[in-house]
């Protein structure tokens, strides 16, 4: 079935360093793809999306691009704030007739010391 | 911006007890959704619905039921629940291929 992997359960960096979180998916054809971020005591927050190979999607520095070659859609940021501490998902949206419903992967706990 | 409201924020129950969790949204979405999140698990769909009436089974289903009364309304029913239901559950909603837009969660203990 569809699902999506993040591999790191917890990422720890200083403030300014480089931000890579990982994801992969299985999915047949080309699923929408997202990425959420969740701070304590909210629920998720949609951050961006994309749907086709090769678009990326951005907001808020955190940028990701589609690789239907790799089944990727890792998460990056030039530079952390503290303020970016949170739990991040990915997540796809198959392609129709089951486009109506998310599957999330397990979430990254990103820490970020000042 | 779309508003999901969820209530009771926190509840506790004991085994075999029924729990009604409520969720509301403004914004006249076509679909909502019922998730639990749990640590090592992410967010799974219990179920979700596409209108007034309708309801669609998720990928975690068992023991809990649902209704959707009006395009507003969304409930999830616990009517004998168990430990292993003790999470905090979240509400969706969203409108046709866009994002979803969460509420505020719901923290249950079953003791």
């Amino acid at each position: 079935g569809d699902s999506v992997t993040q591999t790191e359960g917890q990422v720890a960096l200083s403030e300014e360093d480089f931000l890579t979180i990982h994801c992969n998916y299985s999915a047949s054809g080309y699923p929408a793809l997202f990425w959420y971020v969740q701070y304590p005591g909210e629920g998720p927050q949609f951050l961006f999306r994309a749907s086709r190979d090769k678009e990326k999607g951005s907001s808020r520095g955190f940028e990701a691009t589609y690789n239907k070659e790799a089944t990727s859609f890792h998460l990056q940021k030039a530079s952390v704030q503290e303020s970016d501490s949170a739990v991040y998902y990915c997540a796809l949206s198959p392609p129709m007739p089951n486009y109506n419903v998310l599957y999330f992967g397990s979430g990254t706990k990103l820490t970020v010391e000042p | 911006e779309a508003a999901v409201t969820q209530s009771p924020r926190n509840k506790v129950t004991v085994t075999g007890g029924n729990v009604t969790l409520s969720c509301r949204q403004t914004n006249s979405h076509n679909y909502m959704y019922w998730y639990r999140q749990d640590t090592g698990h992410g967010l799974r769909l219990i179920h979700y619905s596409y209108g007034a009436g309708n309801l669609q089974i998720g990928d975690v289903p068992d023991g809990y039921k649902a209704t959707r009364t009006t395009q507003e309304d969304f409930f999830l029913l616990l009517e004998l629940a168990s430990p292993s239901q003790t999470s905090l559950y979240f509400c969706a909603s969203r409108d046709w291929d866009a994002e979803q837009f969460f509420g505020p969660g719901t923290r249950l203990t079953v003791l």
